[in-house]
């Protein structure tokens, strides 16, 4: 389930379920969001991005959702794995102006 | 094929002294951008580079803190006289273009970071 910890929004997953990852972004006027995966100790990793003219994209295992409407963005990992287990973080970008993140989700896998 | 690569990783400093950290883009990349990440928080832009050129540095402290990214070599991240409070990790991220096209050769990929501890 989904619990707020000390700092980040932590969502325990079993492995082989699929898990939605939530993200509600701020700027109306954002045309690019981009899903990254930060493990502990190292940079963030692209995942996935999608442009506002769309509203679904799948990539290998990883599907993004975006609502405008509701300022909206999810990521979905299907069969999730213990390697999957990290945290992460959507971002959000308007034209030439820099990447805004998010808080981020922290994703524990349990074996 | 080497990614977006920083050094040191870890640097420690007494307050007061200079910190440099470096980072070398992808090939092929000739935009850089520097962020800054406290723990379990997300990163922060600071600025953005282009060859010799600051193209956005409103993220960035107006005091102690400059960045440069000269024709020839890495960018370089500099904080002088340093506080505890300086004390994060520096990400480096570097792309292609820097269009705000949304397109591909627009994604930063990001390098390992440097850990920066101020005694």
């Amino acid at each position: 389930g989904e619990s707020v910890g000390l700092h980040l929004p932590t969502l325990s997953v079993q492995e082989g379920d699929n898990s939605i990852i939530n993200c509600a972004y701020s700027n109306s006027a954002s045309d690019y969001f981009i899903w990254y995966k930060q493990e502990s100790g190292k940079g963030p990793q692209f995942i996935i991005d999608i442009r506002s003219n769309m509203d679904k994209r799948q990539g290998q295992r990883v599907t993004v959702l975006l609502n405008k409407t509701v300022k909206h963005l999810s990521l979905q990992i299907a069969a999730t794995q213990p390697g999957d287990s990290a945290v992460y973080f959507c971002a959000e970008k308007q034209g030439n102006t820099p990447l805004v993140f998010g808080k981020g989700t922290r994703l524990s896998v349990i074996a | 094929n080497a990614g977006v690569m920083q050094n040191p990783r870890h640097l420690v400093r007494r307050r007061g002294q200079e910190a440099r950290l470096r980072c070398s883009p992808m090939k092929g990349h000739s935009h850089v951008y520097w962020y800054r990440q406290l723990p379990e928080e997300g990163l922060k832009f600071m600025v953005y580079l282009q060859k010799e050129n600051i193209i956005d540095e409103s993220g960035m402290p107006k005091e102690r803190f400059s960045a440069e990214f000269p024709k020839e070599g890495p960018s370089i991240l500099r904080i002088q006289q340093v506080v505890r409070g300086d004390s994060a990790a520096y990400f480096c991220a570097s792309s292609r273009s820097g269009l705000g096209l949304a397109q591909a050769s627009d994604t930063q990929y990001f390098g390992p970071g440097t850990r920066l501890t101020v005694l």
